[in-house]
């Protein structure tokens, strides 16, 4: 198993400003990836970050706006820039080994923006 | 691409009695499916999976699920319910690119 660490755990920003999500994972990952869950609702990919090569964001999200950067094997960020209130969501952090294995969660960030 | 489904938003089930979470799939090959639940203000905490081999899986706080082909379904069961199982339960499927794909959740009330 993994344990991962994120920070914020929650948050409150102004519209148009931008918040830096740190995940930190306990042991080296190959794959980590960023979800976004909206309330009540269910989790959707962001992206896929894997170290040393750009993420990989799926439809519907852009770099621009989820800059994502994937310095080492244990550690990443998510930036949400110039943020709406339907950025509003609880955002997550994911690692995972190879096929076949769980995939581990932190707790998530929180975000409201105002 | 590999997805999943639950069709029930919400299941509500008195303590004590059986309780199911219904999930269906749709994968090319072999599916690689979970089951995760999530408690308020809480990330996602993994159940059990089915990779291969007995079609019974058992997993944690006394959860099992059966992986059946023919109906393409992995449905979530528990013999007896208990107040703490009330939370929302998500079935997901590892893709081929090894992110996990999950189905909109379904909320377990359990009443006393």
């Amino acid at each position: 198993s993994a344990v991962i660490s994120q920070k914020p755990s929650r948050d409150i920003c102004q519209r148009g400003t931008s918040l830096t999500i740190q995940c930190q994972v306990d042991s080296q990952v190959t794959m980590m990836f960023w979800y976004r869950q909206q309330p009540g609702q269910s989790l959707t990919l962001i992206a896929t970050a894997n170290q040393g090569s750009e993420a990989t964001y799926e439809s519907g999200f852009v770099i621009d706006k989820f800059p994502i950067s994937r310095p080492n094997l244990t550690f990443s960020t998510l930036t949400v820039s110039n943020m709406s209130p339907e950025d509003s969501s609880i955002y997550l952090c994911s690692v995972a080994g190879g096929s076949g294995t769980e995939a581990f969660f932190g707790q998530g960030t929180r975000l409201t923006v105002v | 691409a590999q997805s999943v489904a639950q069709p029930e938003d919400q299941v509500n089930v008195a303590e004590g009695n059986p309780l199911t979470v219904k999930c269906t799939y749709s994968v090319s090959g072999n599916p690689y499916l979970f089951w995760y639940v999530q408690y308020p203000n809480r990330g996602l905490q993994f159940l059990l999976k089915y990779i291969t081999g007995d079609n019974l899986v058992k997993g944690s706080y006394g959860f099992e699920a059966e992986f059946n082909k023919s109906q393409t379904s992995f449905h979530l069961k528990k013999p007896s319910a208990l107040v703490s199982d009330s939370a929302l339960y998500f079935c997901a499927v590892r893709n081929n690119n090894n992110d996990m794909r999950f189905g909109a959740g379904t909320r377990l009330t359990v009443k006393p």
